[in-house]
């Protein structure tokens, strides 16, 4: 199985930051990565899908790069509501896998 | 609007078995791809199985594979997840999601989950 490995695995940052969240896939995975939002007690939201692909309704503040085994999620500028975990996952090949999240925090 | 209600969780013995079902309603259910994914108390995510729109391909991940079964009934708009021998670590809130209406690997609409217990 394909295995994702996020870091940092947490964070803290404040309104207005940029952030940015690396996972690394074990093996190359092209562009086969989506990107997922949770909030505590609520299911995951997907943000970015095929690495560097916004979903409709997800604010233009989020953005994804990278192929191959390296990826990025970045957050130009942390809003309120952005404080939650993140969560990568490969789709090339099944098993799907995900990373294992970063919480992101207020600091 | 689409909705994902999933049931059938509870408390059960190890060993044990339960059935969880996902009732599904605001799109064609038979159009689209359909997934379990499941997530451990204050844990990750973890994949558990797809199966396609006419349950012809189905995948499970390892540590599911033998003991689960996906389904779905297409006229009843529901998708199954049969868990048997069930061990401790497969306690988790269990979610039924639905595939991207364009990439059928990706969870897009998720249900609120249904918490599966495996204690003695």
């Amino acid at each position: 199985a394909i295995q994702l490995t996020q870091s940092p695995s947490s964070l803290s940052a404040s309104v207005g930051d940029r952030v940015t969240i690396t996972c690394r896939a074990s093996q190359g995975i092209s562009s086969a990565l989506a990107w997922y939002q949770q909030k505590p007690g609520k299911a995951p939201n997907l943000l970015i899908y095929d690495a560097s692909n916004l979903e409709s309704g997800v604010p233009s503040r989020f953005s994804g790069s990278g192929s191959g085994t390296d990826f990025t999620l970045t957050i130009s500028s942390l809003q309120p509501e952005d404080f939650a975990t993140y969560y990568c996952q490969q789709f090339n090949s099944y098993p799907l896998t995900f990373g294992q999240g970063t919480r992101l925090e207020i600091k | 609007e689409v909705q994902l209600v999933e049931s059938g969780g509870g408390l059960v013995q190890p060993g044990g078995s339960l059935r969880l079902s996902c009732a599904a309603s605001g799109f064609t259910f038979s159009s689209y791809w359909m997934h379990w994914v499941r997530q451990a108390p204050g844990k990750g995510l973890v994949w558990v199985s797809h199966i396609n729109s006419d349950g012809s391909s189905i995948s499970y991940a390892d540590s599911v594979k033998g003991r689960f079964t996906i389904s779905r009934d297409n006229a009843k708009n529901t998708l199954y997840l049969q868990m048997n021998s069930l061990r401790a670590e497969d306690t988790a809130v269990y979610y039924c999601t639905r595939a991207h209406p364009t990439l059928v690997v990706i969870s897009y609409y998720w249900g609120q989950g249904t918490l599966v217990t495996v204690s003695s």
